[in-house]
């Protein structure tokens, strides 16, 4: 059974940093492409960034208004990835996932969501 | 890429039919030949999860009463009886012109 499991949400203060965690059960980690996307209250589905597989380098892209604010990264040894959310402002308040790649036909699989919550 | 969706407030009737219109601002036809355009529904308080894949092409697990069509730039998502448990929002994305990945506003459905 495919499982993506998110943590490290939680309530902090405008300007402060949040990392936030998607630890991957059940699929090959390495050559996994995976992405993180946010649903803010009032908006819509956001998509912030992916990580492509180790086999190419675990290259990232992001989504162009988090550039330089947020950045992604993996740890195959822990069949984890990461999203590390800096300078973070009340706007960047929602709930925060993980999924397996958007253009990935052979399957569609999310994490239950972290909050993340800002506010002084 | 702009994705737009119409509509954005969808009242339904139980068993009746519905759908969902999504138009890109470029054409979401790759050059690899697909067309990579995703249907999502995100229930009250559960993650998402992706119904249809490169227009058409149901996910596993999606009953088969979803279906989607379309090219270019315009595409539709049917739900040909409306069961409740289909109360939700609905959003297109398109896949073709990474990065970013872009989601439409999304559909909120409600039974009227």
């Amino acid at each position: 059974e495919v499982r993506l499991v998110e943590s490290g949400g939680g309530l902090v203060k405008p300007g402060e940093s949040l990392r936030l965690s998607c630890e991957v059960f059940g699929l090959p980690f390495a050559p996994a492409w995976l992405s993180w996307v946010r649903l803010a209250p009032g908006k819509g589905l956001e998509w912030l960034g992916r990580a492509k597989g180790d086999n190419l380098g675990g290259e990232i892209n992001y989504a162009p208004f988090v550039k330089d604010r947020f950045i992604i990264s993996r740890d195959g040894s822990k069949n984890t990835l990461f999203l590390q959310l800096n300078s973070l402002k009340s706007e960047d308040a929602g709930v925060y996932y993980c999924t397996t790649d958007p253009n990935w036909a052979d399957g569609d699989f999310w994490g239950q969501g972290t909050q993340v919550t800002v506010s002084s | 890429v702009v994705m737009t969706q119409s509509p954005l407030s969808l009242p339904v009737t139980l068993g009746q039919s519905a759908s969902i219109s999504c138009s890109s601002s470029q054409s979401l036809l790759s050059s690899d030949g697909n067309t990579y355009l995703n249907w999502y529904q995100q229930r009250p308080g559960q993650s998402p999860r992706r119904l249809l894949h490169q227009v058409s092409n149901r996910d596993s697990g999606v009953p088969d009463r979803f279906s989607g069509s379309g090219s270019g730039t315009d595409f539709t998502l049917k739900i040909s009886s409306v069961e409740a448990e289909d109360i939700g929002f609905y959003y297109c994305m398109e896949g073709t012109h990474w990065p970013p990945f872009t989601f439409g506003p999304g559909t909120e459905v409600t039974i009227k």
